[in-house]
């Protein structure tokens, strides 16, 4: 059983183009992450839920939104795809915010 | 607000010898402290932690570290490296008073036969 789920694992597309990463966990956990890891491995928080509440909305463009339908699900969509949106985004969780997070395989966002 | 330093993007080892992979942090008090391992094409798994307590923390996979408030060090270490062991290896803080988790941007290990 995968216990933090991305879906889809490699995304190419076009500038302009609207896209969705899904992302799920099966651990129960409250809190969930968005990640964007780029070229030089350089990890760094877009957003965090918690219970379903937004807690973190780092400096990341408007193009970018959240959802949390339920706990168990953050969505990330993203508008207007941009040439530097190219990069590995991570969903994570964990059972509240100060404890360690559970990371998905990622999904490797190709901008044309 | 927090920081942490990992000064060495690079490291390259021999198979069987020891490692010791550097991290520095930046936060006012006792900060929650995680070593996290990379893979190829995978995401970030936790190898330890450090809340409180015994500065001397094992972890997984023969890994340990060492907190030490005096240098605001939280150093990874392991006697004896092995080839499955390279990787991306991240040493992060964990969300204090900003709720804000911080990464450090991560060292390779590179391990010779």
């Amino acid at each position: 059983d995968t216990a933090v789920s991305q879906t889809p694992k490699y995304l190419v597309t076009q500038m302009g183009n609207d896209k969705s990463i899904k992302c799920e966990q099966n651990l129960g956990h409250d809190t969930m992450y968005w990640y964007k890891q780029d070229s030089k491995k350089f990890l760094k928080i877009m957003f965090s839920y918690n219970n379903k509440e937004l807690i973190i909305n780092e400096t990341v463009p408007n193009r970018f939104s959240p959802k949390s339908p339920d706990k168990a699900h953050l969505n990330l969509h993203i508008n207007s795809l941009e040439l530097g949106d190219s990069a590995v985004y991570f969903c994570a969780s964990s059972q509240d915010l100060f404890q360690p997070q559970h990371f998905g395989d990622g999904t490797r966002l190709s901008i044309l | 607000a927090q920081s942490v330093t990992q000064p060495d993007i690079h490291i390259t080892v021999s198979e069987g010898a020891s490692l010791e992979l550097r991290c520095n942090y930046s936060y006012g008090a006792t900060p929650y402290l995680f070593w996290y391992v990379q893979s190829p094409g995978q995401g970030l798994q936790l190898l330890l932690k450090y809340f409180s307590g015994d500065t001397l923390v094992q972890g997984i996979k023969g890994f340990e570290a060492e907190f030490k408030r005096s240098q605001s060090s939280f150093n990874l270490r392991k006697p004896s490296v092995h080839w499955s062991d390279a990787a991306e290896y991240f040493c992060a803080v964990g969300a204090g008073g900003s709720y804000i988790p911080t990464f450090g941007r991560g060292t390779s290990l590179i391990v010779h036969p």
